[in-house]
């Protein structure tokens, strides 16, 4: 079945500090699609990616997709204690399949 | 202005008594979903439809069920739940496949006693 892993699962860091995640799927994607779960929330959309080697910003976030369509990266600059979650990116697989996530921790 | 709702939020249950959790929407959206969330896990598709057609995960057990009587309802039954299927269960619309953007509902946490 239809694979989206991330690494790191886990990273803590200081306010101030960038931070990135890495998403790598099985399959090739027709796009990906990336969220924020906020402890106790649920999952919010934040931006999706179609086309090869795609890149989107949205003000600290960097959004990239790979040449292959198999593989994306989330980047935040300058962190802030806001960025606090969990990171999901979802593969479209005519379906939404979601990632096993990057848990942010920033502490001040 | 809640898009997605879920009901009830939180839900107790009892071992191998069958449980149905609800979503509605209205937002007009052809694809639904449904995920099970365990703590600090992702979300696990269980079951997705498109309009009516209902499209089930290889891997979620036969005691979960899904109903789609109608574009804004879907159910999720649980018929005989157990310790194991405790956790966040999530409902997502879409406007289609492929679309940008699911919506969430805030979900319903289930508690298997």
């Amino acid at each position: 079945g239809q694979q989206v892993m991330q690494i790191p699962q886990y990273q803590h860091v200081q306010e101030g500090e960038d931070f990135t995640t890495y998403c790598n799927s099985s399959t090739t994607l027709s796009n990906i699609q990336w969220y924020k779960q906020r402890p106790g929330g649920h999952p919010v959309f934040l931006i999706q990616l179609v086309k090869s080697g795609e890149v989107k910003k949205q003000k600290r976030l960097t959004f990239q997709f790979g040449e292959a369509k198999k593989n994306s990266s989330l980047h935040i600059t300058a962190t802030q204690t806001t960025d606090v979650g969990t990171y999901f990116c979802a593969g479209d697989f005519q379906k939404l399949v979601f990632g096993t996530g990057t848990r942010l921790l920033v502490s001040p | 202005d809640a898009m997605v709702i879920q009901n009830p939020r939180y839900q107790v249950t009892q071992f191998g008594k069958p449980v149905t959790l609800s979503c509605s929407q209205t937002l007009n959206h052809n694809v639904m979903y449904w995920y099970q969330q365990k703590s600090s896990q992702a979300p696990k598709l269980l079951f997705h439809y498109y309009d009516k057609d209902f499209n089930n995960e290889a891997d979620t057990p036969d005691n979960f069920q899904s109903r789609r009587p109608n574009t804004s309802f879907c159910f999720l039954d649980i018929r005989s739940p157990g310790l194991g299927d405790a956790a966040m269960y999530l409902c997502a619309t879409s406007r289609e496949t492929g679309w940008p953007e699911a919506f969430f509902g805030q979900g319903t946490r289930l508690t298997v006693v």
